[in-house]
């Protein structure tokens, strides 16, 4: 099974800067197979990206994806207030599907 | 609009059964697989098993297997989790989320609902 780590845990940051969240896997895992969702306090997730670098539908052009092989990373490139909230990244391979534990995004 | 809404908050004790619902509407919900994502309060999300309502296959997380059961019935557009002896630890937000034909990522995710197991 492949185990996806996301670091930091915890990121603190201003509105308006740039925000780097990064999602490490324990084997090679596809482009194709990497996303990244979001989710609020009391919500469901929301998908962001898929394909490593696709962003879903209707999710703003601040957010976007990037990496290969067994590192990615999503980049917040001006962080509105709306963008605080817990950010996972998903994988699938082998019929398994795994999350990584998440970071949370926290208004400094 | 495309949507999943799931069945309402559930409480039970400990060596009950419960089956929870998931039904699709406004897509062909013979055509996508849905799968079972579990939340633990104040934790990460797990996936738990996906099932493909055209034909019923299924697929579960290896932590799962055995502990639950993914179903559906295509003639009412809904699929289900269930369980035959409730623990405290399945003590949960359980969401059910549509996965899209690319990237096997998912696109469209119920409300969730909540399962409370206590004495």
């Amino acid at each position: 099974e492949i185990v996806l780590t996301q670091s930091p845990g915890t990121l603190s940051l201003s509105p308006g800067v740039r925000a780097t969240l990064s999602c490490r896997a324990s084997q090679r895992v596809s482009s194709s197979y990497l996303a990244w969702y979001q989710q609020k306090p009391g919500q469901a997730p929301r998908l962001l990206i898929y394909g490593a670098s696709i962003r879903a539908t209707g999710i703003p052009d601040r957010f976007s994806g990037s990496g290969s092989g067994t590192d990615f990373t999503l980049t917040i490139s001006r962080l509105d207030p709306e963008d605080f909230a817990v950010y996972y990244c998903q994988q699938y391979g082998s019929s398994l599907y795994t999350f990584g534990q998440g970071t949370k995004l926290e208004i400094k | 609009e495309v949507q999943l809404v799931q069945s309402g908050a559930e409480v039970k004790k400990p060596g009950e059964s419960l089956k929870i619902s998931c039904k699709g509407s406004g897509y062909r919900f013979t055509s996508y697989w849905i799968g079972w994502v579990r939340q633990m309060p104040g934790k990460g999300l797990e996936w738990m098993g996906i099932i493909y309502p055209g034909d019923s296959e299924s697929r579960y997380s290896p932590s799962f297997q055995g502990q639950v059961t993914i179903s559906a019935d295509k003639s009412i557009s809904t699929a289900y989790l269930q369980w035959s002896s409730l623990k405290a630890s399945d003590t949960a937000m359980y969401y059910c989320a549509r996965q899209i034909d690319y990237g096997a990522s998912f696109d469209i995710w119920g409300q969730g609902t909540m399962v409370t197991v206590s004495s």
